[in-house]
């Protein structure tokens, strides 16, 4: 069953902890994308991996980092240094050959 | 990133009725234009998309009407369906750059009541 998996669904973070979150693709995309949603603010580029060991700071890379070390995986992390990070995170990928890009289904950060 | 500017930002619609969305963008670069349609707590999923070479793109319910000289796509939906209840998506990209990301507008919350 190809797809893109985000995990978890639900993740609570204390202030001053640091994240990480899930992204896998079984869909042999070579491009990854971390993507924020806020209400009423749309769908804003945190990051994103055109292949392998290599990635580019979207608009608000500030307070996350993230690594490509496989094709299948781009894990995000959120950093103490991400004053907001209470959010909806979706992670998405797209072949080199079609313009259509797939996302997961998301993981909802809350700090408490 | 250039924006695409999205309107309205909440539409509520009867059942039966046309829902009219709007997007406008600035880059001329842009070459590929899809909407997205989003449930509550899911992640989007591509509805239609279309090329600048066709001033207007139809599947089923869904059309897309394009003016490349205003830059400006919108998407419609006949017959609207309190299924079709959802946040859609304007976005743009230049489809020949390989993997440039798609830059999004920022929504429009659709209800459809009956």
């Amino acid at each position: 069953d190809g797809g893109i998996t985000q995990s978890p669904k639900y993740l609570f973070r204390k202030e001053g902890q640091n994240v990480t979150l899930s992204c896998e693709q079984n869909l042999n995309h070579d491009a990854m994308y971390w993507y924020r949603q806020d209400p009423g603010q749309g769908l804003r580029l945190i990051y994103y991996s055109q292949i392998v060991n290599d990635f580019q700071k979207g608009d608000i890379a500030e307070g996350y980092s993230v690594s490509r070390e496989k094709k299948e995986s781009f894990p995000l992390t959120v950093t103490s240094a991400q004053k907001n990070p209470t959010a909806f995170y979706l992670c998405a990928s797209k072949s080199t050959l079609n313009t259509e890009a797939f996302f997961g289904q998301g993981t909802r950060l809350t700090v408490v | 990133q250039q924006q695409v500017k999205q309107s309205p930002q909440s539409l509520i619609v009867q059942k039966g009725g046309i829902s009219i969305i709007n997007c406008a963008y600035e880059n001329t670069a842009f070459d590929y234009f899809p909407w997205y349609q989003q449930f509550p707590g899911k992640g989007p999923a591509l509805l239609i998309a279309i090329r600048p070479d066709v001033s207007e793109k139809k599947e089923g319910r869904f059309t897309i009407s394009f003016n490349k000289s205003a830059k400006q796509f919108s998407l419609h939906i006949m017959d609207s369906q309190p299924g079709d209840s959802a946040t859609y998506f304007c976005a743009a990209s230049p489809a020949f750059s390989g993997n440039t990301p798609l830059v999004f507008g920022k929504g429009t919350r659709l209800s459809v009541i009956a």
